[in-house]
């Protein structure tokens, strides 16, 4: 299986802070990623696929990067809704594989 | 309005069976790959498998952990998707999600709102 490793599992921000978050891969997945938000007790909400892709409606300070092993999801200006869990998901090999989470909290 | 809803949880005791639907609405769920992801309580996300569509033949693909005790299929005509659940341990209770997706390239971009399913005695 593919592991992938989110750090950090926790960030403090504030309200305009950059929020930069890293999923390693364990292999090379190509662009085959994805990164999800999930606030509490709703489902998760895709932001990214194909590793740098904005989805559709999704605001344009969230962006992500990288290929191969090594990814990055960052948020510039912080804002208030952001405040939340955010998880990468793998699609290159299956099982489908999910990072650990990283938390977006309130500093 | 793009939609998936779950039903079909509940508790059910070690060993037993619950089989979990999801009703689509709004897309051409013929068109779309299904997915089911499951979230243990205060845990992170798990996927669970796949159901491609038409296309590839309706072809299922499942994590190690439900492989052979779990079974998803699909009726396109009835825009639902279903995981059957045999076998159940207290370690397969979670949230489930179906979500859908155009290919694995596209990431899950629709999800419902989740069923919970309790494994206890």
């Amino acid at each position: 299986d593919i592991q992938l490793t989110q750090s950090p599992s926790l960030v403090s921000a504030s309200v305009g802070d950059r929020v930069t978050i890293t999923c390693r891969a364990g292999q090379d997945i190509y662009t085959y990623l994805a990164w999800y938000q999930q606030k509490p007790g709703e489902a998760p909400n895709l932001l990214i696929y194909a590793a740098s892709t904005l989805q559709s409606g999704v605001p344009s300070r969230f962006s992500g990067s990288g290929s191969g092993t090594e990814f990055t999801l960052t948020i510039t200006s912080l804002q208030p809704e952001d405040f939340a869990a955010y998880y990468c998901q793998q699609l290159n090999t299956y099982p489908l594989t999910f990072g650990g989470g990283t938390k977006v909290e309130i500093k | 309005e793009v939609q998936l809803v779950e039903s079909g949880g509940g508790l059910v005791q070690p060993g037993g069976s619950l089989r979990l639907s999801c009703a689509a609405s709004g897309f051409t769920f013929s068109d779309h790959y299904m997915e089911w992801v499951r979230q243990a309580p205060g845990k992170g996300l798990e996927w669970v498998g796949r159901s491609k569509n038409k296309a590839q033949r309706y072809a299922t693909e499942y994590a190690a952990s439900v492989k052979g005790r779990f079974a998803i299929s699909r009726d396109d005509s009835k825009k639902t998707l279903s995981l059957q659940m045999n076998g159940l341990k207290s370690e397969d209770t979670a949230v489930y999600y179906c979500a859908r997706t155009r290919g694995s390239y596209y990431g899950f971009d629709i999800w419902g709102r989740g069923t919970l399913v309790t494994v206890s005695s």
